[in-house]
């Protein structure tokens, strides 16, 4: 049973362009959501997070939208550079549950120049 | 140290002999996480230490598994009698605050043979 889910398994985008990673879960109790970023050979790195008491946080190039009524999450990258492609994964967690988080699948993320 | 750090980075290994794998955590990170990564997958929990609490175990696929943690510094996940399926990239990670980034190791990629 995925409680994350991340149904496309990669994404290619031009350079400059905007990258748009999708991410949908099924707990309604999680209440925190983060993205990672992950190079070949190397661990994930922590990218931005989200309460689910707020529908945007950016960073930078990098924002994500959480729609809490669909249970939806995406990360927007703008603009795309190549040092973006990676594998992003989206993670939630469930504060009151104490838990660890819960990964997808992951997203290829290929920006060609 | 500066980062997670994992040991051995490689290992192969016969089919039903076990293994161990080695995790130094961030000096000062109370909660200490592995997951693995099979081919093609996502990140899969398999247990959580948090301080001096009893671990959560729930992500362990089979009792040939099992980890200890050492106060709140190294832990070993060892894996009795390995199986094919067992092939993995066996992450670990740190953190101070669950739900806040957690520090990922690069890893120690197992294949079982």
């Amino acid at each position: 049973d995925q409680q994350v889910k991340q149904n496309s398994p990669s994404l290619s985008v031009q350079e400059g362009r905007i990258s748009i990673l999708n991410c949908d879960y099924t707990n309604s109790m999680f209440d925190y959501f983060l993205w990672y970023k992950k190079y070949p050979a190397e661990g994930p790195t922590f990218l931005i997070s989200i309460s689910s008491i707020k529908d945007k946080n950016e960073d930078g190039r990098f924002t994500v939208f959480l729609n809490k009524s669909a249970k939806h999450l995406s990360l927007h990258i703008v603009p795309s550079q190549p040092g973006d492609s990676a594998v992003y994964f989206c993670a939630a967690i469930a504060d009151q549950a104490g838990t660890a988080l819960i990964f997808g699948k992951g997203t290829t993320l290929s920006v060609s120049s | 140290g500066a980062g997670v750090s994992q040991s051995p980075s490689n290992k192969v290994t016969e089919k039903g002999k076990d293994v161990e794998l080695r995790c130094d955590p961030i000096s000062g990170h109370t909660a200490l996480y592995w997951y693995r990564q099979r081919l093609g997958q996502g990140l899969e929990f398999l247990i959580y230490f948090q301080g001096n609490s009893a671990p959560d175990k729930s992500g362990l696929p089979s009792d040939r598994f099992s980890a200890e943690r050492t106060g709140e510094s190294v832990s070993t996940l060892t894996i009795q009698r390995t199986q094919q399926e067992d092939s993995a990239v066996y992450l670990c990670a740190s953190s101070s605050d669950r739900l806040y980034g957690y520090t990922f190791g690069s890893g120690t990629r197992l294949t079982v043979v």
